[in-house]
């Protein structure tokens, strides 16, 4: 079956950088674009941006470009989501998700499945 | 961006009852609308996807309906494992957007 499995919490200072993986099994890697969402605590869900895990092509929310870089590894079907220059407010569960088909007219309607999310908390 | 608005932000009833969901999107999103459900702790489940299609393994009691602007989770008959909060997402040109959720709790 498809599975996304994440890798672990993480504790970062004010400033510093966080990287998070996502390592993809159950299907042809390259086949799909995946996404990341984000969500801070008791709060809803906000798209980040995707990749094309074929191409390695992204695309960022405006919020998070210039402090985002999403890249993929083929080799080990994983995509890694990259948050710069933290701040409070980004404590939150990151999630990765499978979305559209690379070879589609668009990127996907929907997520499915979601990984199983990793709390990113910010902290001096 | 598309904004989503969901109605209500707490709904109360109790298993058994049918529970209607809404989601009104700022502008058209056409048909591309999904729904998700998430229990404390968990990953969001996408259960419907494109207004009305349930997703995989999906129980028959989750409908999706709506087109435009108006859309609707109904949920026929309430089991307990149902109360939790629910999304709706657009996908958009070059975005996505989620509802702020509709929590759905035992009466």
């Amino acid at each position: 079956q498809v599975q996304l499995v994440q890798s672990g919490a993480e504790v970062k200072k004010p400033g510093a950088s966080v990287k998070v993986s996502c390592k993809t099994s159950g299907y042809t890697f390259t086949s799909y674009y995946l996404q990341w969402v984000r969500q801070a605590p008791g709060q809803g869900l906000e798209w980040m941006g995707i990749i094309n895990a074929d191409a390695g092509t992204t695309y960022y929310a405006q919020k998070f470009q210039g402090r985002v870089t999403m890249t993929r590894d083929t080799s080990t079907s994983t995509v890694y989501m990259e948050l710069s220059s933290l701040r409070f407010e980004d404590t939150a569960v990151y999630y990765c998700a499978r979305s559209g088909r690379t070879t589609g007219t668009y990127w996907g309607d929907y997520f499915d499945p979601w990984g199983q999310g990793t709390l990113v908390t910010v902290s001096s | 961006e598309i904004v989503l608005t969901q109605s209500p932000a707490t709904l109360s009833l109790s298993p058994g009852e049918r529970a209607t969901l809404s989601c009104r999107a700022s502008q058209s999103v056409s048909s591309y609308l999904a729904w998700y459900q998430q229990k404390p702790g968990q990953a969001p489940r996408l259960l419907i996807y494109d207004t009305s299609n349930r997703a995989t393994g999906i129980p028959a009691r989750f409908s999706g309906s709506g087109s435009g602007t108006d859309f609707t989770l109904t949920i026929s008959s309430l089991e307990p494992e149902d109360f939790a909060v629910y999304y709706c997402q657009q996908r958009g040109n070059r975005q996505y957007t989620f509802g702020q959720g509709t929590k759905l709790e035992i009466k």
